[in-house]
């Protein structure tokens, strides 16, 4: 089956300016995240999604970071300005459901360098 | 914060296994003990996970202690594709708490 998709790989852009990741989860996943791992750090948790609706956006900088899940498949995640501390790797992930063990798959994340 | 410990770094011979610790003395009596890793340029893969006993799948063998304060990855023949960062986190089956929690892992060099 094909894997967690995420666009673009690479993606530079300067400070203030902004910028979109998009994920598509693995077909009739129902859970899908969003982890920001910098440089020399585990991923860290941004934003879960249970089909179209929010489940935990405790660790979303809200005032920048903005993500959505239409028709609970596709995702995206923007960053409205960027920082030059959201330079990191963006990655999305896909779960089957949100119950017991659920094994996370992750895609191979989008590399954002902020100027 | 990530409620594992383990090594920084370890090195290993082409071939032999590879011993992962990891201590996680708070573990609570329904949090699971999950392995994933990291290769260089890649997302995380999960390998294995256990609750109290030792489990084996194609990939590692998990060996979790007896009072689960500790627990050891073993990948019984090394190649130099398992070179990666190896992460070992606790987590509950449910709710927000059973998010993934990453620390740093373990830096796992595979030489030949």
């Amino acid at each position: 089956e094909a894997g967690v998709a995420q666009s673009p790989r690479y993606k530079i852009i300067e400070k203030r300016q902004s910028v979109a990741f998009w994920c598509n989860p693995i077909s009739g996943h129902a859970t899908l995240y969003w982890y920001q791992q910098i440089l020399g750090q585990g991923p860290k948790l941004l934003i879960q999604f249970q089909n179209n609706g929010v489940v935990d956006d405790s660790q979303l900088p809200k005032d920048r970071f903005s993500a959505e899940r239409l028709k609970g498949v596709d995702s995206t995640l923007k960053i409205q300005p960027a920082k030059l501390e959201d330079s990191a790797v963006y990655l999305c992930a896909s779960s089957p459901k949100r119950d017991s063990a659920d094994t996370q798959y992750f895609g191979p994340g989008t590399r954002l360098t902020v100027l | 914060d990530a409620k594992t410990t383990q090594p920084t770094s370890m090195d290993c011979a082409e071939g032999r296994a590879a011993n992962l610790p990891c201590n996680h003395s708070t573990i609570s009596g329904n949090e699971y003990v999950y392995w994933y890793r990291q290769i260089h340029s890649q997302g995380p893969q999960y390998i294995i996970h256990g609750l109290k006993n030792n489990e084996t799948n194609e990939m590692a063998s998990l060996i979790i202690t007896e009072d689960r304060k500790s627990s050891t990855l073993i990948l019984p023949h090394a190649t130099l594709r398992d070179t990666a960062v190896y992460y070992c986190i606790v987590r509950v089956e449910w709710g927000s708490q059973g998010n993934l929690i990453f620390g740093k892992g373990t830096k796992l060099s595979v030489k030949p």
